[in-house]
């Protein structure tokens, strides 16, 4: 079963729109950690966020904001008006255990200018 | 410096060549690990060290051989590749605990 579903293969929007990418998680833990990794062409996964699972206060980060909901087991990311920097492939992970990362299967953003 | 550094960037080797991919840290970090990724997928795990020991094989064909000479270094020596085996391998470094893994820009393999 997958650990970590992004449901959005792939989402275009125009520059200065806000777009959210969603993320859903499965774990029977009660202990987890969960990330946002950005991967722009050049093929670097950047870290953008961790959340642990003891910790469901949202997160700002400039244009940036994540929206962590343990009763829907989501952790969504906001980009607010989105620039073609932005265009990348993100990825969703989570992790239970030590070394052990379970990434989704990302989403291809392409901000339009 | 949250650096991961991996050379070479891009590498074509025929299937009988070996060749060896190169990854270095310096954020004191104890973890490290190869990850493969074919395009438009997530990385794959393949290996992890764990102050400098091999912690974590994904079952990889043994024609991939990491290698971890200290604790600021990993290498993964390549032998007969097949051209399926041609993907961007990643290298990643963690601290202590469940924390985040920082990546290297990967170097993109191509088996000809």
């Amino acid at each position: 079963a997958q650990k970590v579903t992004q449901a959005q293969t792939e989402i275009s929007v125009v520059e200065k729109e806000d777009v959210t990418l969603d993320c859903v998680y499965e774990t029977r833990d009660t202990t987890y950690y969960l990330f946002w990794y950005k991967q722009p062409p050049s093929g670097e996964l950047v870290f953008l966020i961790r959340r642990n699972s003891f910790d469901e206060q949202n997160e700002i980060s400039g244009r940036y904001s994540w929206n962590f909901q343990k009763s829907t087991s989501s952790f969504n990311f906001t980009i607010t008006a989105s620039q073609v920097v932005d265009s990348a492939v993100y990825f969703c992970a989570l992790s239970e255990a030590r070394y052990q990362f379970y990434f989704g299967t990302g989403t291809s953003l392409t901000v339009i200018p | 410096d949250t650096e991961v550094t991996q050379t070479p960037k891009h590498l074509v080797m025929g299937m009988t060549n070996k060749k060896s991919l190169k990854c270095e840290q310096h954020m004191g970090h104890r973890a490290m690990y190869w990850y493969k990724q074919k395009a438009k997928k997530p990385p794959e795990l393949m290996f992890v060290y764990s102050y400098e020991k091999l912690s974590i094989n994904e079952s990889v064909p043994s024609r991939f051989s990491p290698e971890c000479p200290n604790s600021s270094l990993l290498n993964l020596h390549l032998h007969a590749l097949q051209p399926e085996d041609s993907a961007l391998y990643l290298c990643a470094s963690s601290g202590r605990g469940l924390t985040e893994a920082f990546f290297g820009q990967g170097t993109r393999l191509t088996v000809v």
